[in-house]
């Protein structure tokens, strides 16, 4: 059974920019979240989805957004990058209303210059 | 908020030691505590997980306590591997409410020199 899947693997943008990551879950799972990792933050929740709706936001700003597909899949925004929005943004799946194990893809590093 | 502190940030041990990480929690509503384990260039992987209302649970050489008044939970690694070597996070959720948002502690960098 194929992992949570993310692409693309590395990103380089400027300032200003936008960009949009996309993440497949697990064949079966309908719950799909989002998470900025850095060294200064740690790992922080962005928003959460499942079947089509967004269920939890996290503390950041309106530039981030996403959205889910009826297939499941999932793709997250950034507008107007800034370079603190530098990160590791992790997707991770389960299987749905009260599954709670997450399962992580190996996420897309952006790097903002 | 929910707000997880984890300890220490580094751990040093010797092959074939215990390793053990601690974790404290705030919210008093928190249900679900995973462990997951990062490695370089990979997603965090879910080693183990407790509920609770369960106060401790084991995988082979992997354990989690919980102390549900005491609002703290541990993990314990025994006869490490230098393949255990890897960033180690705690985390805190509530499932009572729909939704699947997890709050992580800091990360713990376990390092088993052989």
């Amino acid at each position: 059974k194929a992992g949570v899947t993310q692409t693309p693997r590395y990103l380089i943008k400027t300032r200003g920019q936008q960009v949009t990551l996309s993440c497949s879950p697990i064949s079966g799972h309908r719950s799909v979240s989002w998470y900025q990792q850095t060294p200064g933050q740690g790992l922080q929740f962005l928003f959460e989805y499942f079947s089509e709706t967004q269920r939890n936001k996290g503390n950041f700003p309106g530039r981030f957004s996403g959205r889910q597909f009826s297939n499941s899949r999932s793709e997250m925004n950034v507008s107007t990058l800034e370079l603190g929005d530098s990160a590791l943004y992790l997707c991770a799946s389960s299987l749905g209303r009260h599954n709670e194990k997450l399962f992580f893809g190996s996420g897309t590093q952006l790097s903002v210059l | 908020g929910e707000n997880v502190e984890q300890h220490p940030s580094t751990l040093s041990v010797q092959e074939g030691d215990s390793a053990v990480i601690k974790c404290t929690y705030s919210d008093s509503a928190s249900n679900y505590f995973p462990w997951y384990k990062q490695e370089l260039g990979k997603g965090p992987q879910l080693i183990i997980d407790i509920r609770s209302n369960v106060g401790e649970k084991k995988d082979q050489r992997i354990a989690v306590t919980l102390n549900k008044t005491a609002k703290h939970f541990s993990l314990h690694i025994t006869e490490t591997q230098p393949e255990d070597s890897a960033v180690y996070f705690c985390a805190a959720a509530s499932f009572n409410n729909a939704g699947n948002m997890l709050t992580f502690g800091g990360g713990t960098r376990l390092m088993v020199k052989p």
